[in-house]
């Protein structure tokens, strides 16, 4: 099992630009997760998906969209990045009776 | 207020002690606590979970947790050198769907 895979792994742009970052797990959990993680900020929420065909904003969803294709993939959306989303950028999924998460590697994201 | 809090450190321990790194909470219906290490340039791993009063233990890991004073700690065995690592405390949000809420973290360095 490759568990939380996240695509691309590193990424710059420049401001107004869009990007779509991706992420699938096979661990068939229901529940999926994109934070953002800043120096002394710790992991901030940007949007969640609690089941398939659901999505809800987290603590810092502005500037982004996110989609749940299907049980396995969740991607999020900048339409116009702004240098203040240069950020690391960790998906995550949870299930089981306590629904621990488990992390994505990250994609580290500049934005000039 | 901050929902959950940690030292931010560095905890400096030498290798062999025992290093013990502590979260508290504010939210008194947390049913679920979480511990995180994070490397330099990595994504968080999930290392331990407690969802009762008193200790579990995993190897070298004992997590401690008393919802009367609402604090969770990690105790770590034996450090070594490669548990230099950030923990990251986790606590279950109580609010509806089971969102985390994520501690800043505590750097620990374990010297040789």
């Amino acid at each position: 099992n490759a568990g939380v895979t996240q695509t691309p792994k590193f990424q710059v742009l420049k401001t107004g630009q869009s990007m779509t970052l991706q992420c699938a797990q096979d661990m068939n959990h229901n529940s999926m997760y994109w934070y953002r993680q800043d120096p002394g900020m710790g992991l901030r929420l940007i949007y969640y998906s609690a089941s398939e065909g659901t999505t809800d904003k987290g603590e810092v969803p502005n500037g982004y969209n996110v989609s749940r294709l299907n049980k396995r993939e969740f991607s999020l959306r900048l339409e116009s990045a702004a240098p203040s989303q240069t950020s690391v950028y960790f998906c995550a999924s949870s299930g089981g009776p306590y629904n621990e998460q488990f992390f994505g590697p990250g994609t580290r994201l500049t934005v000039l | 207020q901050k929902e959950v809090e940690q030292n931010s450190g560095p905890l400096s321990v030498p290798e062999g002690a025992i290093a013990s790194l502590n979260c508290t909470y504010s939210d008194r219906g947390s049913q679920s606590f979480f511990w995180y290490r994070q490397y330099s340039g990595k994504s968080p791993e999930l290392i331990m979970s407690i969802y009762s009063n008193g200790d579990k233990e995993d190897g070298r890991f004992t997590a401690q947790l008393n919802k009367a004073s609402q604090y969770v700690s990690l105790l770590i065995r034996d450090s070594q050198p490669s548990d230099s690592a950030t923990y990251l405390c986790a606590v279950n949000g109580n609010t509806g769907f089971q969102k985390l809420v994520f501690g800043t973290g505590t750097r620990l360095l374990v010297s040789p």
